[in-house]
């Protein structure tokens, strides 16, 4: 079967750094992506990691690597507005995102 | 760019009735749409993939007979929750894809209460 898992909860201080893992096993792999949803809206875009290596964009980067199933988001600088829940989806072979739970993320002062 | 729209935002509406969401691109042909449903506090399901112009590819679990969804047009698609009973509330979320691939770009969602 395909499976995402990323913890249910993490919680970080304002102004540090928190990492946000996530493994899969999935049928194919064309692309795995990270999405930030806060409570009562839609998801919105992170960042999409298809090569292996580390991808920056301002406060966010994303780690891929292919062989070991694993992804992480590294949130720096954190602050309060970035209390969320993290998705992490892969696409697979017949390009279908398949969803992990959300790791929901609290930001303490 | 890659903006998608869903009306109504929030709708309630009494049980047994029929209640229909739109979805559409604003600035790019969707050739594939796909209708989430989410649960307070759960992750997004996929309920089914819909592209244009052919009938939908609904999630096992998903009765089509119970949510229609209509790809008419590469800008717009339509779910239909019929007979809506209280247990369908929930948050719907539509998405779209464009023709280059890979994003799916997600519209703000629509809240069903169903009384």
């Amino acid at each position: 079967g395909q499976n995402i898992d990323q913890p249910t909860e993490m919680t970080a201080t304002e102004g540090a750094i928190v990492q946000i893992n996530c493994t899969y096993q999935t049928s194919g792999f064309n692309g795995l992506f990270w999405y930030q949803q806060h409570a009562g809206e839609a998801p919105t875009f992170l960042s999409y990691n298809v090569l292996d290596g580390l991808e920056e964009k301002g406060r966010f980067s994303s780690f891929l690597s292919r062989s070991k199933g694993y992804s992480y988001l590294l949130l720096k600088e954190l602050q309060m507005k970035d209390s969320a829940s993290y998705l992490c989806a892969v696409m697979d072979s017949n390009y279908q995102l398949i969803w992990g739970a959300g790791t929901k993320l609290i930001i303490k002062p | 760019g890659a903006v998608v729209s869903q009306h109504p935002s929030w709708v309630i509406c009494k049980s047994g009735t029929s209640v229909k969401i739109e979805c559409r691109s604003l600035d790019f042909q969707a050739t594939t749409m796909f209708w989430y449903r989410q649960f307070p506090k759960q992750s997004l399901m996929l309920m089914a993939t819909s592209n244009e112009g052919s009938k939908a590819t609904y999630e096992q679990g998903v009765e089509k007979d119970k949510f229609l969804i209509n790809h008419a047009s590469l800008t717009l698609s339509t779910l239909t929750v019929t007979s809506a009973h209280p247990e369908d509330s929930s948050f719907y979320i539509c998405s779209a894809g464009d023709l280059a691939g890979y994003e799916q770009y997600f519209g703000p969602g629509t809240r069903l209460t169903v009384t």
